[in-house]
């Protein structure tokens, strides 16, 4: 069965330093994998997704992924953290092109210190 | 792009009544729809797939009878949560499904924060 681990469920940096927030996948097909960003009381918002496509993956808001098949890793990271990054993200995974089981992970809470 | 509401965006009940959350489709049809859960501080989870003009498909271990989803047209579900109890006090996400060519893609609203007394 998939499945997606996150590695931390709270993630503290400065302002300025990078963000790097793990994401392990389990699979037994290639996988689609996805970021969302929640910031309180909000619904999810896409950052990136990878699709089989580049393993480097851009997103939104200066936010990039690596596909590593090797590793079965889907880190998210981000050169200079922005104190309006501070929100909570989740990684998740699809089988299917269809889109229509999506797993997600148990999230990652991403403060800013100024 | 493809935008997804949510109304009401919170709600307070009593114990015992039903409360009725919609999910729209705001510039494009959605055939289906999906109901995720979330509690605090922890991850979506799937409650149940919403098709348009068909029942709908609940995960299991979720009350059918409990949490009815009606999908009436190609931009509307909606959520009825029946009986409400304090333990179904939840943030209500639904999510709209976009075909595209090669992958589709979930879209999801901007929740729903039921709180039973």
């Amino acid at each position: 069965a998939q499945s997606v681990t996150q590695l931390g469920s709270h993630v503290s940096v400065s302002e300025g330093a990078l963000v790097l927030l793990r994401c392990n996948y389990s699979s037994s097909v290639p996988p689609y994998l996805f970021w969302y960003v929640q910031y309180p009381n909000q619904g999810l918002q896409l950052l990136l997704k990878y699709t089989s496509a580049a393993t480097l993956v851009k997103g939104i808001n200066g936010f990039e992924a690596e596909f590593k098949k090797s590793e079965t890793s889907f880190h998210l990271t981000k050169p200079s953290a922005h104190m309006s990054d501070a929100a909570e993200y989740f990684c998740a995974v699809s089988l299917e092109s269809s889109a229509s089981k999506i797993i997600f992970g148990s999230g990652t809470r991403l403060s800013i210190r100024p | 792009g493809a935008v997804v509401s949510q109304h009401p965006s919170w709600v307070i009940c009593k114990s015992g009544t039903s409360v009725k959350i919609e999910c729209r489709s705001l510039d494009f049809q959605a055939t289906t729809m999906f109901w995720y859960r979330q509690f605090p501080k922890q991850s979506l989870m799937l409650m149940a797939t919403s098709n348009e003009g068909s029942k709908a498909t609940y995960e299991q271990g979720v009350e059918k009878d409990k949490f009815l989803i009606n999908h009436a047209s190609l931009t509307l579900s909606t959520l009825t949560v029946t009986s409400a109890h304090p333990e179904d006090s939840s943030f209500y996400i639904c999510s709209a499904l976009v075909e595209g060519v090669t992958y589709n893609e979930q879209f999801f609203g901007p929740g729903t924060r039921l709180t039973v007394l």
